[in-house]
């Protein structure tokens, strides 16, 4: 099992350009979040998702868009990046029950807008 | 309010020593889960220890146990005989709710395991 995969590794975009980051999931997991790194800040939840079809505001959700059309992928959208988008992304993924909801997480996306 | 709190931004132990993490929380929720994570220079995010809020005895996984005390609000994480693949930052991080979905993280304690 692949576990928890994020699409692409490294980015780097123009103010006022616009993306998307994939995250996929090969454990049939019905939980998927999206969190953002900053230095010295830990990690922030963006956006998150409790099943197919369903997405929901975390803490710091303005900017981003997310989609999850299918069990296995979330998507987090920047329609017009800014400078202070520019942070590690992070996806993960959990089951209800399992270790309190457990997340597992991707290797993380580093992007940079300039 | 900070949900989650780590006052320790870097911390050292000598190799084969333990070494107490801190880490306090913030909620009026009864039912919450407390969760201690660690992230290597690599990156990646890993899964060390759970504790429900419910749980009456400290959670323990090897050589991590966690130090829960529910009236001071405190998640310490305790690392036993720390060994030199232990360098890393640590982030403790807390989930509201029986079965919620809303997870918050500390700012992080880097931790030095010294020869």
């Amino acid at each position: 099992n692949a576990g928890v995969t994020q699409t692409p590794k490294f980015r780097v975009l123009k103010t006022g350009q616009s993306m998307t980051l994939l995250c996929a999931q090969d454990m049939n997991h019905e939980y998927m979040y999206w969190y953002r790194q900053d230095p010295g800040m830990g990690l922030r939840l963006i956006h998150y998702s409790v099943g197919e079809g369903t997405t929901a505001k975390g803490e710091v959700p303005d900017g981003y868009n997310v989609s999850r059309l299918k069990k296995q992928n979330f998507l987090l959208g920047l329609e017009s990046a800014a400078p202070s988008q520019t942070s590690v992304y992070f996806c993960a993924s959990s089951y209800p029950g399992g270790r309190g909801n457990e997340q597992f997480f991707g290797p993380g996306t580093r992007l940079t807008v300039l | 309010a900070q949900k989650i709190t780590q006052t320790q931004p870097g911390m050292f132990v000598q190799e084969k020593e333990a070494v107490t993490l801190d880490c306090t929380y913030d909620t009026s929720d009864q039912s919450y889960g407390l969760f201690w994570y660690k992230q290597p220079s690599s990156g990646e995010m890993i899964f060390l220890i759970y504790q429900g809020s419910y749980d009456e005895q400290n959670a323990t996984e090897g050589r991590y146990s966690l130090n829960f005390q529910k009236a001071r609000k405190s998640a310490n994480l305790v690392i036993s005989a720390s060994q030199l693949g232990d360098s890393a930052m640590y982030f403790c991080a807390m989930r509201e709710g029986l079965t919620g979905n809303q997870f918050y993280f500390g700012t992080g304690t880097s931790l030095t395991v010294i020869p």
